[in-house]
């Protein structure tokens, strides 16, 4: 199994432009997160996902939008690149949400930078 | 969702026990604690989860106390390698929305 994967792995956008990172999973995961990392800082929650067709926000929603029309891919679109979004962005998938055996698997990470 | 507080930072040698503590005082009855580890540049991984006592894998261990209010992420004869920032999390059936923290940044040093 490759897990999650995403891609890009490194992209630099200038301020207004769009672009989309793709993040798929190979175990047949319902659920399905976005997250960013600030330097030094801990992970946000973006938006979720528990299943092909059902989103709903996190924690900094503004700005991005997702969809989940499969199970396995997850894509997490910036519709007007701001210098805020400069991150590093983490795609992860569990098989459960929160509770006992509950295990998020992530993604290498792709790192936006925004000027 | 249950707050957590955790030390920023912490040094410790090679060959030594690394004790890293979580404060969680208003963790609900059916909430599990859950600890994550991340190297620089990759995201984090799954080491271990409790909801009482002691649990054991090998990796690590976690002890938690009768009331649950706190947790210990223990780790056994740390090397170079276990250098990385150590998030702990609380969670129940259904949570969507971990928060992450800003972790415990652990530095290994030979």
């Amino acid at each position: 199994n490759a897990g999650v994967t995403q891609t890009p792995k490194f992209r630099i956008l200038k301020i207004g432009q769009s672009m989309t990172l793709q993040c798929a999973q190979d175990m047949n995961h319902n659920y399905m997160y976005w997250y960013r990392q600030d330097p030094g800082m801990g992970l946000k929650l973006i938006y979720y996902s528990v299943g092909a067709g059902i989103t709903d926000k996190g924690e900094v929603p503004n700005g991005y939008n997702v969809s989940r029309s499969t199970t396995e891919d997850f894509p997490l679109r910036l519709e007007l690149a701001a210098p805020s979004q400069t991150s590093v962005y983490f795609c992860a998938s569990s098989s459960l949400a929160g509770g006992p055996g509950d295990t998020q698997y992530f993604g290498p990470g792709t790192r936006l930078t925004v000027l | 969702l249950a707050k957590t507080t955790q030390p920023i930072s912490m040094d410790s040698y090679e060959g030594q026990e690394v004790n890293i503590t979580c404060s969680h005082n208003n963790i609900a009855t059916n909430d599990y604690i859950t600890w994550y580890q991340q190297f620089p540049s990759q995201g984090p991984r799954f080491i271990i989860q409790g909801y009482k006592t002691k649990v054991t894998n090998e990796v690590a261990s976690l002890f938690i106390p009768a009331d649950r209010k706190s947790s210990t992420l223990s780790l056994p004869r740390v090397s170079l390698s276990d250098t990385a920032v150590y998030y702990c999390l609380v969670g129940t059936s259904g949570t969507y929305k971990y928060i992450f923290g800003t972790g415990t940044r652990l530095k290994v040093l030979a």
